[in-house]
């Protein structure tokens, strides 16, 4: 069976840093994309930053450049999501999901987000 | 980027009832859409791709019709778990976005 777990929940400080994890099993890691997905609270669903753990290549929506940094550590299948210097707009629910779709990303295609991880909430409060 | 929009926002319906939800594009996508479910406390789940393709293990009485610019979820008849929200989603361009989502809830 496929799966994503991710880590629990964390509470942080605004200011403070942050690293969440995404691990993969029942599929051979390094061959597929996996997209962080973010859910502030009562809202809807948008897309944060996408890797390639067989090679780290990795891609972020215009709305979370400069704000994050998506990572994969391949010998134990493992994404990461972080943050250096939260915020308190950052409380949220954080998903990992796998990208079904080729290596090769290009518009115009048929891809989708599954399955998803269970979510890690994250709350930046002082 | 792609403006995903689903009307109505939410609605009430009984368990049996035929429902429709509908997903428009700010540009036509062809059939680059995706839907999913979203139970309460829990992870989105993928039900249809490509507008109509319906994932496996998902009940057939899900169905997802459209191209274009407009699309819809369709579930044949309500069952208690179906009570959920529903979101559309294009994969048309590479910055994928979501529509605010459909909240299905009980009469």
């Amino acid at each position: 069976e496929v799966q994503l777990v991710q880590s629990g929940a964390e509470v942080r400080k605004p200011g403070e840093s942050l690293k969440i994890s995404c691990k993969g099993s029942g599929y051979t890691f390094t061959n597929y994309w996996i997209v962080w997905v973010r859910q502030m609270p009562g809202e809807g669903l948008e897309w944060m930053g996408i890797i390639y753990p067989g090679d780290s290549d990795t891609r972020y929506s215009p709305s979370f450049q400069g704000l994050i940094t998506v990572s994969a550590d391949k010998t134990i299948n493992t994404a990461y999501l972080q943050w250096s210097s939260l915020k308190a707009s950052d409380t949220a629910m954080y998903y990992c999901a796998r990208f079904g779709g080729p290596r090769l990303i290009s518009s115009a295609a048929y891809n989708w987000f599954d399955p998803w991880g269970q979510g890690t909430l994250v709350t930046v409060s002082s | 980027d792609i403006q995903m929009t689903q009307s109505p926002s939410s609605l009430s319906a009984s368990v049996g009832d035929r429902v429709t939800i509908t997903c428009r594009s700010s540009q036509r996508i062809g059939s680059f859409l995706n839907w999913y479910q979203q139970r309460p406390g829990k992870a989105p789940k993928l039900l249809i791709y490509a507008a109509s393709s319906l994932q496996s293990g998902v009940p057939s009485r899900f169905s997802g019709s459209g191209s274009g610019t407009d699309f819809n979820l369709t579930i044949s008849s309500l069952l208690p778990e179906d009570f959920a929200t529903y979101y559309c989603q294009q994969s048309y361009i590479t910055s994928w976005t979501f529509a605010q989502g459909t909240k299905v809830e009980i009469k």
